[in-house]
């Protein structure tokens, strides 16, 4: 399974703008990029996902590499609901295969 | 509409108990996964099915582990003979196909504690 890169945590100041990144630089083709995050105490929830071109939803949008090597989420005006682990996937086949993520905390 | 579900919430069991944690799907979802949480670590897989078929449980750490699911919608994951390494949040998630892109949804998880 491809593997992800991603920093331990992060903060952000509510109502500011958060770019989390993550490296997968072993990518292959068929490899699609998806995040989740988890909230305490609650599963993962879906965020977004994409393959080669730059993607947008109601919550977040991605930014992908040209050369697919790396990623960034963004999230346009954190709330402190936004607070959570977010990880960062490559999926090929049917599981995910999660890494350790990266903490998102949110300063009032 | 629902999502899934998972019962019991909360599990305590005496080292050596048999316990059975059940999910229900979202209905009419194709796949159905179990992962395991361990705290402080992201989720593992443990099986994955494809309507009532079994089709991977690389996952599963031994065989004390057991998962089926009969009918194509609910499943149970069984864990014989509990041990303290068990402790964890089992998590189940759907999805509606079986593609890479799909999204899989999460229940809440069963937090088991093995005493």
């Amino acid at each position: 399974d491809a593997k992800t890169t991603q920093p331990n945590s992060m903060e952000s100041n509510e109502e500011e703008p958060v770019h989390l990144p993550c490296n997968h630089s072993t990518i292959s083709g068929t490899d699609y990029i998806h995040w989740y995050r988890q909230l305490p105490s609650q599963g993962p929830e879906y965020v977004i996902h994409g393959l080669t071109s730059n993607v947008n939803n109601r919550m977040a949008s991605l930014a992908i590499a040209e050369d697919r090597k790396s990623s960034t989420l963004i999230l346009h005006r954190a709330t402190l609901r936004d607070a959570a682990v977010y990880y960062c996937i490559l999926k090929t086949g049917n599981k995910l295969v999660f890494g350790a993520g990266t903490i998102l905390r949110v300063k009032s | 509409g629902a999502g899934v579900s998972q019962s019991p919430r909360y599990k305590v069991a005496k080292r050596g108990q048999d316990v059975a944690l059940r999910c229900d799907p979202i209905s009419g979802h194709v796949s159905l996964f179990w992962y395991q949480q361990a705290l402080g670590q992201g989720p593992e897989f443990l099986t994955y099915f494809q309507n009532e078929a079994q089709l991977d449980k690389s996952g599963l750490p031994s065989d004390r582990f057991f998962a089926e699911r009969p009918e194509g919608s609910v499943s149970t994951l069984k864990i014989q003979r509990t041990q303290q390494e068990d402790s964890a949040v089992y998590l189940c998630a759907s999805s509606q196909r079986v593609k890479p892109q799909e999204t899989q949804y999460f229940g809440p998880g069963t937090r088991l504690l093995v005493l």
